[in-house]
Order: C-alpha cells, then sequence, then structure tokens
C-alpha cells in the first residue's frame, strides 16, 4: 500500500522560505508525476506543480517565480521550496501522486501540512 | 486555464435523499474529469476517475456521469458519512484545475 508522508516547517514569517518534503512509501518514483496541492483554510484546492522521477517539472504559472521542485531518488522522496512568502501562502499544502498518462487522477495524497505565516 | 465550475456551492440535505453536484469545464475536456471527496483535516479522496469510473471502496450509490464540458456526481441514497466536500477537478491539461467545492451539510 502506497503511504505518502510529509513532513516540513508550519510557521513560517513573511519573505522567508517554505520547505516541505513528501516521502514515498510502499512505492516507486518511476512513472508518476508528483504534484504539490495548496488549500488556503476554508478555501479550494490550487494545484501548484509537478515533477517526475527524473527531475523534468511543470509549475502553475501563477506561483512559477517562487517555486522549486526537487527530487532524491535514493531516499525516496521530493521536495517543495516555495521563497518569498507572505500571508497569502498560509494553506494547507499537500503531495500527490498522478500517473504519467493522460487524464490521471490524484490518486495518493499526503496527508497535509498547515503552513501559516505570519510575523 | 481550464475553469472548473460547480453547482450549487452548498446543499441542505437529509439522510436518503438523491443529491446531484454538476460541474462544467470552461472547455472541453473529453472524459478526463475526476471527483473526490474531502472530509475535516482530512486530505481529497478520489472517488471517480474519467468522469464515470467509480475507485476501488467507493459505494455504488456514487455515479459519476458526463463528457466534454459537462459533468455530474450523483449520490442515490444520501448516507452519514457522505456529508462532506466535493470537488471536481480536470487532468486533461495543465495546469490542473478543481472546481471550488460543493459542501453537503445535514438539514
Amino acid at each position: 500500500q502506497v503511504q505518502l508522508q510529509q513532513w516540513g516547517a508550519g510557521l513560517l514569517k513573511p519573505s522567508e522560505t517554505l520547505s516541505l518534503t513528501c516521502g514515498v512509501y510502499g512505492g516507486s518514483l518511476s512513472g508518476y508525476y508528483w504534484s504539490w496541492i495548496r488549500q488556503p483554510p476554508g478555501k479550494g484546492l490550487e494545484w501548484i506543480g509537478e515533477m517526475n522521477q527524473s527531475g523534468s517539472t511543470n509549475y502553475n504559472a501563477s506561483l512559477k517565480s517562487r517555486v522549486t521542485f526537487w527530487v532524491d531518488t535514493s531516499k525516496n522522496q521530493f521536495s517543495l521550496k516555495v521563497t518569498s512568502v507572505t500571508a497569502a501562502d498560509t494553506a494547507v499544502y499537500y503531495c500527490a501522486r498522478q500517473k504519467i498518462a493522460l487524464g490521471r487522477p490524484f490518486d495518493y495524497w499526503g496527508q497535509g501540512t498547515l503552513v501559516t505565516v505570519s510575523s | 486555464d481550464i475553469q472548473m465550475t460547480q453547482s450549487p456551492s452548498s446543499l441542505s440535505t437529509s439522510v436518503g435523499d438523491r443529491v446531484t453536484i454538476s460541474c462544467r469545464a470552461s472547455q472541453s475536456v473529453d472524459t478526463y474529469l475526476n471527483w473526490y471527496q474531502q472530509k475535516p483535516g482530512k486530505p481529497p479522496r478520489l472517488l471517480v476517475s474519467d468522469a464515470s469510473t467509480l475507485q476501488g471502496g467507493v459505494p455504488s450509490r456514487f455515479t459519476g456521469s458526463g463528457s466534454g464540458t459537462d459533468f455530474t456526481l450523483t449520490i442515490s441514497s444520501l448516507q452519514a458519512e457522505d456529508f462532506a466536500t466535493y470537488y471536481c477537478q480536470q487532468s486533461y491539461r495543465s495546469p490542473r484545475t478543481f472546481g471550488q467545492g460543493t459542501r453537503l451539510e445535514i438539514k
């Protein structure tokens, strides 16, 4: 059974850098896109972007200038960095898996990490 | 970007009711439309993929239908555990986009 377990700092000050990691257990990174999705408190879901095992990335244009993804295949995990955070970046951040094929859904999700940006 | 619009945004319903949630895409997404259920404090759970394919373990009272731009999720007889927020999501084009959600509340 695949499990996605995520971790990272939950409280940041404005202008700091958000950093989260998602570990993949019981499955391989190969053959899938690995996405980050966020959800501001009480609001809907926003896709941040995706990456595959080889490090190829695809970012949502709305955040592209501040977002970096990278993968560590030796640890079977992938990570997200968002620079220069503001209160608007306060959200629950999820990692999720999507098979590499046209039209595949997000079938496994991490448990979510609440990141709060406050001075 | 493909915009996804759900209706209604919220619905007061009772156990046993038949519920239909609509999702409209701003352009055709073929049948690459997925439905998720989310309960408070939990990640979304995939219910339906490819517009109508029920995922393993999802009760048969859930039915997805549609193609192109118009889709529906129907719950034939609402159970207590179905009170949650439901999201549609298109997986046809990047960026992946979600509807704003439909919250089912107990009447």
